[in-house]
């Protein structure tokens, strides 16, 4: 299995402010994820987070308002830029090594 | 695209009720997953499925993977209020990614 973490664990921000959230995976993985839960529903992949190579956007996400960086095999970063109030929702990070396992989860409050 | 069905929604049982949720689907899986999410945490991987007719348990919690790869199910034998959360199921596809369902809400009265 797989140990994720993910900082900061929550946040509030101003809108117009960006915000990077960082997640440690415990060993290296092949594959690295973010996704999107809104409060009470389920959760929506953002991206694939590509080791040294750009991320890989799903549709309605794009790389200017959610840059990731993966330097290596077990880190990666999400960025929310230009924050609106509409941001505001749990950020996780999954990785993937033989099954998939999420991070706690980054709790964002736009104001 | 591909979407997960899940059911019921939400769940309202009694202690030592035997608790049962599926995903079925309008396209074919590989791999079924099953997860657990409690309030402020992650959603934290119960079971996974890899084979077409395989049925899997964890201590009370039972999983199948549907003989024709569009659908599973969970099963939670004899409840108990720790099992309060959301269950998600998530099928991924040839392209290797996850379909997650819309959630089963959990509560258990004691």
């Amino acid at each position: 299995s797989a140990v994720i973490s993910q900082k900061p664990s929550r946040d509030i921000c101003q809108r117009g402010t960006s915000l990077t959230i960082q997640c440690q995976v415990d060993s290296q993985v092949t594959m690295m994820f973010w996704y999107r839960q809104q409060p009470g529903q389920s959760l929506t992949l953002i991206a694939t987070a590509n080791q040294g190579s750009e991320a890989t956007y799903e549709s309605g996400f794009v790389i200017d308002k959610f840059p990731i960086s993966r330097p290596n095999l077990t880190f990666s970063t999400l960025t929310v830029s230009n924050m609106s109030p509409e941001d505001s929702s749990i950020y996780l990070c999954s990785a993937r090594s033989e099954t998939q396992y999420f991070g706690p989860g980054t709790r964002l409050l736009v104001l | 695209g591909q979407q997960l069905n899940q059911s019921p929604q939400s769940m309202f049982i009694q202690e030592g009720e035997d608790v049962s949720m599926n995903c079925t689907s309008s396209s074919i899986f590989n791999t079924w997953l099953w997860y657990k999410q409690e309030p402020g945490e992650g959603p934290v991987l119960l079971i996974a499925l890899y084979k077409a007719g395989e049925l899997t348990s964890n201590g009370r919690l039972t999983a199948q993977f549907g003989i024709t790869r569009k659908d599973s199910f969970l099963n939670i034998s004899a409840s108990i209020p720790s099992d309060v959360g959301i269950y998600f199921c998530a099928g991924r596809n040839a392209g290797n990614m996850l379909t997650f369902g819309g959630g089963t809400r959990l509560m258990v009265k004691p």
